[in-house]
């Protein structure tokens, strides 16, 4: 099946950038996500980006998607304590009416040091 | 955006017990709601696709029978861990999808969540 895989941790202090790296394996996949969730929280989606877009920009995060390779990253510009979190990538390899069923990443683990 | 809410955000319960984890989509019509369990420190593992009005798709492995899931309504699906045990604890998600409102990749919406720990 499809396998979606992320680094497990980064470290980054206050004002630097941050960019969480994934890997997928489904050639099919049309749309990849970034989503942040918080200790005892749900998801937030941060961003996405379709299968046929190689660049998006978001004010302070960029995603940049080279689907070649089958990587995806997520960079945070001014990174801030705030931001400290579990980043998840996730992909649907599904579009139309069976859109929706996510496969996701192990998550980063985003640590912002003063 | 819409808002997709899920009750309780947390649960204890005695083992050999019921838990019902209700997911309601609160502005919008969802005829498909996706439930998703993550156990600590790992990722979120989709258990079973919710069909408003049909039978529940279960990923591989989920055993049915355990994890009831009733889509009654355009706009609730509930999650029944049965004769939950202690290796039932997991933090469960829902989202659900509006497929008449947004761009596509704008049409997922989540849950806050439900932690479950079962005694």
């Amino acid at each position: 099946g499809e396998d979606v895989e992320q680094s497990l941790f980064l470290s980054v202090r206050e004002g630097d950038s941050s960019v969480i790296n994934c890997t997928y394996t489904d050639s099919s996949s049309t749309y990849l996500y970034w989503y942040k969730q918080e200790p005892g929280a749900g998801l937030q989606l941060l961003t996405y980006i379709f299968s046929n877009m190689d660049m998006k920009q978001d004010q302070r995060l960029t995603v940049l998607l080279n689907k070649k390779d089958k990587h995806l990253s997520l960079r945070i510009a001014d990174t801030q304590t705030g931001d400290s979190a579990i980043y998840f990538c996730a992909e649907t390899g599904e579009g139309g009416t069976s859109y929706g069923k996510l496969t996701f990443g192990q998550g980063t683990i985003l640590t912002v040091h003063p | 955006g819409a808002v997709v809410s899920q009750h309780p955000s947390w649960v204890i319960c005695k083992s050999g017990t019921s838990v019902k984890i209700e997911c309601r989509s609160l502005d919008f019509q969802a005829t498909t709601m996706f439930w998703y369990r993550q156990f600590p420190k790992q990722s979120l593992m989709l258990m079973a696709t919710s069909n408003e009005g049909s039978k529940a798709t279960y990923e591989q492995g989920v055993e049915k029978d355990k994890f009831l899931i009733n889509h009654a309504s355009l706009t609730l699906s509930t999650l029944t861990v049965t004769s939950a045990h202690p290796e039932d604890s997991s933090f469960y998600i829902c989202s659900a999808r509006d497929l008449l409102q947004g761009r596509m990749g704008e049409k997922l919406f989540f849950g806050s969540g439900t932690q479950l720990s079962v005694l």
